[in-house]
């Protein structure tokens, strides 16, 4: 079966400063990786993802993503956060041939001012 | 812009009051999806369309309908809204996953906010 694993509840981080969300994931065989924002009371909005190719992944809004195959993880990073980069963020997978998606719990972002 | 549609985004019932919650798509996606979110949790899978073929997930509870009269709406029925229902309701879209093209990413609605009283 197909699970996320995202370890933190809240992940603080001071303006400027580098951000890194985990993320580790478990699958029979190759995984769809995919990481979601939401702003409070808003849908999930789509990041990033990696299907196959380059093990970095960028994405929007100054996001990339690392996909390790060997430590089973698939970590978000951002240089440089930004305030408005505080939200909740998810990262999901999926088994080739399957629509559903599993997701991990969520972590929330506090960036400092 | 092609986007995911719900209506309406704050929905207030009364227990045991039917209620329904729309979703439409400019995306002409094969698969469209309702999940339930509570507080901050991660979203949870109801049921998908894959086309007209409807699947339910086992844990899904008989409260909850869902139709899909053509590709671009869908509709999710709670038939008796009770206390434990009240959540956001998120509607997403996708191509098919693994065939040639797809983009095998989701895209969500902005959600709809259900208060159950």
């Amino acid at each position: 079966a197909q699970s996320v694993a995202q370890p933190e509840d809240q992940v603080n981080v001071a303006e400027g400063n580098p951000l890194t969300v985990k993320c580790t994931y478990s699958v029979s065989g190759n995984p769809y990786l995919f990481w979601y924002v939401q702003y409070p009371n808003r849908g999930l909005q789509f990041l990033l993802k990696y299907i196959t190719g380059d093990n970095l992944v960028k994405g929007s809004y100054g996001f990339e993503a690392e996909f390790n195959k060997s430590q089973t993880s698939f970590h978000l990073k951002k240089p440089s956060a930004l305030v408005s980069d505080s939200a909740l963020y998810f990262c999901a997978v999926r088994e080739y041939g399957n629509n559903r998606l599993a997701f991990g719990k969520g972590n929330q972002v506090v960036v400092i001012p | 812009d092609a986007m995911v549609i719900q209506n309406p985004r704050y929905q207030v019932t009364q227990f045991g009051k039917p209620v329904t919650l729309s979703c439409s798509q400019t995306l002409n996606h094969n698969v469209m999806y309702w999940y339930q979110q509570k507080s901050s949790q991660a979203p949870k899978l109801l049921f998908h369309y894959y086309d007209k073929d409807f699947n339910n997930e086992a844990d899904t509870p008989d409260n909850f309908q869902s139709r899909r009269p053509n590709t671009s709406f869908c509709f999710l029925d709670i038939r008796s809204p009770g206390l434990g229902d009240a959540a956001m309701y998120l509607c997403a879209t996708s191509r098919v996953p693994g065939l040639a093209g797809s983009t095998d990413t989701q895209y969500f609605g902005p959600g709809t906010r259900l208060t159950v009283l």
